[in-house]
């Protein structure tokens, strides 16, 4: 398997663009999670989703952070409009049976 | 509610020398304990858990964790550090009954002089 597939790696946009962050979850994963990392606030949970329902979103910042997974093997994390402060490291991560997450390599946001 | 404490930033140690990174955990029912590390630049990568059983949990790359209910720890500890143990290390919690919602530490950041 090749782990949790993010893309992209890094993205470098201007403030007020719409930016949109993929996953693709470990095959048979039945739980996908997306983190955000930063220096001050280090590792927040974003939202969770379980058998691709949404289960938990109270840690989306703000309205203009938005979440979906259409199906198993795929999710996204879109950010309209984007500002500076949303300037981190986001991380995907999925489990299945044994409890353990797997990370993918995270996407670095950078917003000017 | 669940939550995790790692009072330590940074703990600094010689190579050869053992290492303990700190821990302790606060939730409602018999937890599910994990550490985690990551390298510059990396995911977070899974070290161990603990589930059930026995207390001393031994992990990847000769580390090894005690789960200490009385003291609510969960510390992670290595006979003898290597350089390339250096990194960010995490230790995470869940409720069992929390559907599967982890919660981390603020990380403690492991430096190994040579």
């Amino acid at each position: 398997d090749a782990g949790v597939i993010q893309s992209p790696r890094h993205e470098v946009t201007e403030m007020g663009q719409e930016v949109t962050l993929r996953c693709k979850p470990i095959s048979g994963h039945n739980s996908l999670f997306w983190y955000r990392q930063t220096m001050m606030r280090g590792l927040e949970l974003l939202i969770y989703f379980n058998n691709n329902v949404p289960i938990d979103d109270s840690g989306m910042p703000e309205d203009r952070f938005s979440a979906k997974m259409p199906n198993a093997s795929f999710s996204t994390l879109k950010i309209q409009p984007s500002e500076p402060r949303d300037s981190a490291v986001y991380f995907c991560a999925s489990q299945g049976g044994a409890n353990v997450l797997t990370f993918g390599a995270g996407s670095r946001l950078t917003v000017l | 509610a669940q939550s995790v404490a790692q009072p330590e930033d940074q703990v600094n140690v010689a190579e050869g020398n053992p290492l303990t990174v700190k821990c302790t955990y606060s939730v409602s029912g018999n937890p599910y304990l994990f550490w985690y590390v990551q390298y510059p630049n990396r995911g977070l990568q899974f070290l161990l858990k603990y589930i059930t059983g026995d207390n001393l949990v031994k992990g990847s790359y000769g580390f090894e964790a005690e789960f200490n209910k009385s003291q609510t720890s969960f510390h992670l500890k290595k006979p003898s550090a290597l350089v390339s143990d250096s990194a960010l290390y995490f230790c995470a919690v869940r409720d069992p009954g929390n559907a599967g919602k982890s919660t981390f530490g603020d990380g403690t950041t492991l430096t190994v002089k040579p």
